[in-house]
This record gives structure tokens, sequence and C-alpha cells, in this order.
């Protein structure tokens, strides 16, 4: 039961371009949803999150786009740095859990 | 500050033994949280504690495994009669509330089955 879904497995980009990273979800009881960032033999780290009642949150090169009606939400890096390269998780929580994609692996290219 | 602590980082065993897993969460986060990542996937949402309410054992994939929190401190999770397929990173979160709180995660631990 995949409440939330990264279809894209990997991401490679060029350093300086826009990394734009998808996330669907199909729980309309979702109200607030989080990207993290992980890179390997460490624990995912919290990079930014979104409030339902938001569409737009940025945090320096960090925005992330929350789409209600499509159960859609986006992150975008720009310009995308070669140390963003990490896997990141997409995550949605309702009443009482978090749930995570399986994540998407960004390559930024020198 | 301390972060979240789990311990062992990394842990072979024998398949048909038992394991217990420990998390230190951060001090005074009132929610901690089991996942599960197998190799190549996503996190497997497994357990959560809120504070004194009952925990939410719905992730829990069999009856092998059990997780136990004491207060709003230590949690272990308890693996028994490990099998193969549950080689995979084991990693624990916490926060200050459920629901709307970014999840603080230990590095995780390892473990893998022969």
């Amino acid at each position: 039961d995949q409440q939330v879904k990264q279809n894209s497995p990997s991401l490679s980009v060029q350093e300086g371009r826009i990394s734009i990273l998808n996330c669907d979800y199909t729980n309309s009881m979702f109200d607030y949803f989080l990207w993290y960032k992980k890179y390997p033999a460490e624990g995912p780290t919290f990079l930014i999150s979104i409030s339902s009642i938001k569409d737009k949150n940025e945090d320096g090169r960090f925005t992330v786009f929350l789409n209600k009606s499509a159960k859609h939400l986006s992150l975008h890096i720009v310009p995308s740095q070669p140390g963003d390269s990490a896997v990141y998780f997409c995550a949605a929580s309702g009443n009482n859990d978090m749930r995570f994609g399986a994540g998407t692996r960004l390559t930024v290219k020198p | 500050g301390a972060g979240v602590s789990q311990s062992p980082s990394n842990k072979v065993t024998e398949k048909g033994k038992d394991v217990e897993l420990r998390c230190d969460p951060i001090s005074g986060h009132t929610a901690l949280y089991w996942y599960r990542q197998r190799l190549g996937q996503g996190l497997e949402f497994l357990i959560y504690f809120q504070g004194n309410s009952a925990p939410d054992k719905s992730g829990l994939p069999s009856d092998r495994f059990s997780a136990e929190r004491t207060g709003e401190s230590v949690s272990t999770l308890t693996i028994q009669r490990t099998q193969q397929e549950d080689s995979a990173v084991y990693l624990c979160a916490s926060s200050f509330k459920q629901g709307n709180s970014p999840l603080h995660f230990g590095n995780g631990t390892r473990l893998t089955v022969t």
C-alpha cells in the first residue's frame, strides 16, 4: 500500500542547473509534507516542509510546491551543486504517522 | 546537542536467532518511530510511540517483530527467529510530537541475517 510515490528512482543534472524532484500521494488526509535528504550510511535529514494550507515554501535554493488537487508535490533545487548529490525522500503526514516514498537518487555533475 | 542514537550500528546474526536493536531519542521528544529500509527500497513504516498512548503497531510485518518504549526514553525493537528477508537498515526517528513536526533520524542499524 504505497501512499507516497516517487516514480523516478534517479535524476542526473549539471551543476548550476535546476533539479526537480517529484512526488505523488494518494491519501487525502495527509496535511503536512516534507522532503528529506539522505547520504550513505547516515539517517535521513530534514530539508524542507510545507503545510497543506500553502502551495509553496521556499528556503534558500530549495523550494517545495504543493498541488493538492493533483495530490502532487515537487522539490526544486536551483542552482544545483555537486554537494546536493544524495537520495531525496518525500514524506507525508496525516493523523498519526509519516509515510515515505521510495526515494530519488540525485546526481549533480560538476 | 545529542541527536538520535542507535546501537549497534551493525549487526550480523544467524538465521533463527533473536536480535534486539536500541534507540535513544532526543531528550524531550515524545514521538518515536521505527522504519526499515531494505536494499534499494524506500522507508517502510514499522511502529510509532507517542507519549504514554498505545503504540501504533500497524506496520510491523509479522508477530516476530515487537517494540517497547519506556516512557519517553529508550526504545528497543526485537526481532525473533530472524529470517534472511529481515536483512535491512533499521532506522529510528523522534520528534516533539506526532503529525506536523519533522522527524530526526538516527544513523540506523544495519542488520544482516546469514
